[in-house]
């Protein structure tokens, strides 16, 4: 399995531009992950998805971020209108039957919004 | 809500030390608790996974214990080499069976 599949590696974009960050969980993975990682919040959580369902989109910080699981192997992530301090890597990570067995992470998105 | 704090910050050890690295947390009603690996620019490595019935799990070098009684897992590392240099993360679930909530980690430094 070629993991969790994480798409751009980089985005560096201006203030006020519309960002959409993507992810491929793992086939057969049933829970999706988005965190945010910033050198003084550490690792975040933003949203997560059981079964393509948002369950839980409390980490999400503003209703300027939006994400979406369209179906079992597809979701996004999207700042709109983006803000220099959403600058931060953007990780995805999967996992299948619950929690129970693990997660499994993608390489992430170092989003730069300048 | 759960709280994982991780204890030292950084760590400097020589070439060929034992070390272990601390974590603790708030919410003992957990399901599991994961060890994470990070080296700098790159993503998130698992290391090892402890189920809440199991005490401890061992991958290679690496011996991770888990006291759900006292919020405690250790990450032992024998024989530490310079390859091991790297931040590592230590993330339980928020309550029962819910999204992981990590530590902000122990960046370890292994001086050859």
């Amino acid at each position: 399995d070629a993991g969790v599949i994480q798409s751009p590696r980089h985005e560096v974009t201006e203030m006020g531009q519309e960002v959409t960050l993507r992810c491929k969980p793992i086939s057969g993975h049933n829970s999706l992950f988005w965190y945010r990682q910033t050198m003084m919040r550490g690792l975040e959580l933003l949203i997560y998805f059981n079964n393509n369902v948002p369950i839980d989109d409390s980490g999400m910080p503003e209703d300027r971020f939006s994400a979406k699981m369209p179906n079992a192997s597809f979701s996004t992530l999207k700042i709109q209108p983006s803000e220099p301090r959403d600058s931060a890597v953007y990780f995805c990570a999967s996992s299948f039957g619950g929690w129970s067995d693990g997660y499994t992470f993608g390489s992430g998105t170092r989003l730069t919004v300048v | 809500k759960q709280e994982v704090t991780q204890i030292p910050a950084a760590l400097s050890v020589p070439e060929g030390e034992n070390l272990v690295l601390n974590c603790s947390f708030t919410d003992s009603a957990i399901y599991n608790l994961q060890w994470f690996r990070q080296d700098p620019g790159k993503g998130l490595t698992s290391l090892l996974l402890i189920q809440s019935s199991q005490r401890e799990q061992t991958s290679g070098r690496l011996n991770a214990s888990l006291d759900k009684s006292s919020g405690r897992s250790t990450l032992y590392i024998a024989a530490s080499q310079p390859g091991d240099s790297a931040t590592y993360l230590c993330a339980a679930p928020n309550s029962g069976n819910t999204p992981l909530v990590f530590g902000k980690g122990t960046r370890l430094s292994v001086i050859a």
